[in-house]
């Protein structure tokens, strides 16, 4: 099957400060979706984003499927940002949406 | 309805007991899923259902899991005779189709003693 690994595991940020989190997949993938969790549990999108850059508000992504890796920056980052970040993907070679999560970013944001 | 949503939120059980959960997609959505996170295992895949059939049903643990869904809507995950190792978070999430953006629910705490 395919593997889904985020980099890096943990990260600790002074508000204000901007980061830059990783997801690498280990084979062709349909999709690709960013998730944040917060400290209630809830996963909430953040992007759809099988390939190029999208942006909304401080957040954007960018994802090279190709190089096989996607990449979510953090801009001027708050307290609420903190929490997990999880990237997620369809690996190709499956049918129906099926998503595989990597082990997830947990962020924590200092005031 | 406004977004998924997950019934009951927490559920408290004795080893040995059945559960059921219950997952209300966004109305309109005729792929639903069902993943389950636990502290070891992280985010898993359980089952897939795309109107009211199962085509993929490989995240089961085992035979005591199922589910079902009924109308192209609510859909219900069974456990028979919870074991321990059966307590995770288990989390539903709708999409348009199966090639578009999942929407997760809240989730149902489960715990079993």
């Amino acid at each position: 099957g395919i593997q889904v690994e985020q980099s890096p595991p943990d990260l600790i940020l002074q508000e204000g400060a901007n980061s830059t989190l990783r997801c690498n997949f280990s084979d062709s993938v349909n999709n690709l979706q960013w998730f944040h969790q917060n400290p209630w549990g809830q996963l909430i999108n953040l992007f759809y984003i099988p390939s190029g850059t999208k942006q909304n508000g401080r957040l954007s992504a960018t994802t090279v499927a190709t190089e096989r890796y996607s990449l979510l920056y953090i801009s001027s980052s708050q307290t609420t940002d903190s929490g997990v970040y999880f990237c997620a993907v369809e690996w190709s070679y499956n049918q129906g949406g099926k998503l595989i999560f990597g082990q997830g970013t947990e962020l924590s944001v200092k005031p | 309805g406004a977004g998924v949503s997950q019934s009951p939120s927490n559920k408290v059980t004795e080893k040995g007991k059945d559960v059921e959960l219950r997952c209300d997609p966004i109305s309109g959505h005729t792929a639903l899923y069902w993943y389950r996170q636990s502290l070891g295992q992280g985010l898993e895949f359980l089952i897939y259902f795309q109107g009211n059939s199962a085509p993929d049903k490989s995240g089961l643990p085992s035979d005591r899991f199922s589910a079902e869904r009924t109308g192209g809507s609510v859909s219900t995950l069974t456990i028979q005779r919870t074991q321990q190792e059966d307590s995770a978070v288990y989390l539903c999430a709708s999409s348009l189709t199966d090639q578009e953006t999942q929407y997760f629910g809240p989730g149902t705490r489960l715990l079993v003693l």
